[in-house]
């Protein structure tokens, strides 16, 4: 059965602390892995999709890995505004079911 | 500007009164999608649809019927809503080939079942 787990499920950060944030997957094909940003009373915004190991993608302060089994998100030197619900979802090789993860809950204090 | 629209954003309702969710996308997506959302559980999958007159279950279809009659609409159809529906709803849709497959989502409707 395909199944995506996030951890942690929340993170307190200060600002500029930087650190990760994981996602394991099973999937019988991936077809790709996708990482969504949710703000609070909001619809998920797409961030990254990354399709094979060793790819890696970056948008700002934050950086995607992936390898056959997990994917990171790295954050980097993060800010309040960064402060969000982070998804990760795989797209399985069928191409037409989405799997997400709970998602990961992140604070930064300023 | 490119979006997805749901409408109604918030629904207080009563068990059995049955109910429709609007889900609009004007950028001429073939495939679009309902989630539920639950604290703790993510976003589950409700229904999709390939096109046109082309349905099928996600993993929690139970009590949702859902049609496409054109590319643009994908209403969510609750004959018979139980609390258990109490949830928050999201459509998404996306173009298949090409680009990076990432889904748009609507804004959220938050239901009440009573």
């Amino acid at each position: 059965e395909d199944q995506v787990t996030q951890s942690p499920e929340a993170l307190r950060l200060q600002e500029g602390e930087s650190s990760s944030l994981n996602c394991s997957y099973t999937v019988s094909g991936l077809r790709g892995l996708f990482w969504y940003r949710q703000d609070p009373g909001k619809g998920p915004e797409f961030l990254f999709t990354l399709y094979s190991a060793g790819e890696e993608k970056e948008k700002e302060r934050l950086k995607a890995t992936l390898t056959k089994k997990e994917s990171f998100l790295h954050i980097t030197a993060p800010k309040p505004e960064d402060s969000a619900t982070y998804l990760c979802a795989v797209l399985n090789t069928g191409g037409f079911k989405t799997i997400f993860g709970a998602g990961t809950r992140l604070f930064v204090k300023a | 500007e490119a979006q997805v629209t749901q409408n109604p954003r918030y629904l207080i309702t009563v068990t059995g009164k049955k109910l429709t969710v609007t889900c609009s996308q004007n950028m001429n997506h073939e495939y679009m999608s309902w989630y539920r959302q639950d604290p703790g559980l993510g976003l589950r999958q409700i229904y999709y649809s390939m096109n046109v007159e082309v349905t099928d279950k996600g993993d929690v279809p139970e009590g949702y019927k859902v049609s496409r009659k054109e590319k643009r609409n994908f209403p969510l159809i609750l004959e018979s809503p139980s609390p258990n529906q109490t949830s928050l709803y999201f459509c998404a849709s996306r173009a298949l080939g090409g680009g990076d497959n990432e889904q748009f989502f609507g804004p959220g409707t938050r239901l009440t079942v009573l």
